[in-house]
């Protein structure tokens, strides 16, 4: 079945470190992939998206590439701030059958930035 | 203002119980979604369903049953709630794309709701 790994976390940084949150998935198929972020007392946002190989998701600073050789999605920003601490999940999308619409989620990394 | 409502936020009941958490959404969407979130497991679909009167599980059915009786809405009904259904709920939609695997999934904010 399909499975996401997110690096485990927390992950703290200071204002303006650069951020690398690594995540891995097991797929059949050609998945999309998912960014989504969770800031304190809400639900999930969508943060980028990539819906092919080699497709780069970005999004208010943030980005992430699709690499179908390494089964890849890891999320990267160049200078982080306080407002960017939240919870964040990598998670995959299955095309067709019974799983159709089915998010695949990781187990989330959450972040803090102190400034 | 397009989005995904959940009632109520924030639930304590006590074992057997039966309660209902509303979702509602008012964009239109056939895909409906209920997930829970537990720390260290992120995500896991209970029920979907992909449009009026068609609903199927997910991984995680167990104590849970939903219906669609109107496109809009989506209950999630547990009949005798346990303290292992402690946990954090989202309901989710999205429009169906033929033949397409993209599918963004707009979330509502959440319920807690704890077991006693």
């Amino acid at each position: 079945g399909n499975s996401v790994t997110q690096m485990e976390g927390p992950v703290t940084l200071s204002e303006e470190a650069f951020l690398t949150i690594n995540c891995t998935y097991t797929a059949t198929g050609y998945p999309s992939l998912f960014w989504y972020v969770q800031y304190p007392g809400e639900g999930l946002q969508l943060l980028l998206k990539a819906t092919k190989a080699d497709d780069k998701g970005s999004n208010k600073g943030f980005e992430a590439t699709y690499r179908k050789e390494t089964t890849s999605f890891h999320l990267e920003k160049g200078s982080v701030q306080v407002s960017d601490s939240a919870v964040y999940f990598c998670a995959l999308s299955s095309s067709g059958g019974t799983s159709y619409g089915k998010l695949t989620f990781g187990q989330g990394t959450i972040l803090t930035v102190h400034p | 203002e397009a989005q995904v409502t959940q009632n109520p936020r924030y639930l304590i009941t006590v074992t057997g119980k039966k309660l209902t958490v509303t979702c509602s959404q008012n964009m239109n969407h056939e895909y409906m979604s209920w997930y829970r979130q537990d720390p260290g497991l992120g995500l896991r679909q209970i029920y979907y369903s992909m449009n009026v009167e068609v609903t199927d599980k997910g991984d995680v059915p167990e104590g849970y049953k939903v219906s669609r009786k109107e496109k809009r809405n989506f209950p999630l009904i547990l009949e005798s709630p346990s303290p292992n259904q402690t946990s954090l709920y989202f309901c989710a939609s999205s429009l169906l794309l033929s033949g397409s695997s993209y599918n963004e999934q707009f979330f509502g904010p959440g319920t807690r709701l704890t077991v006693l």
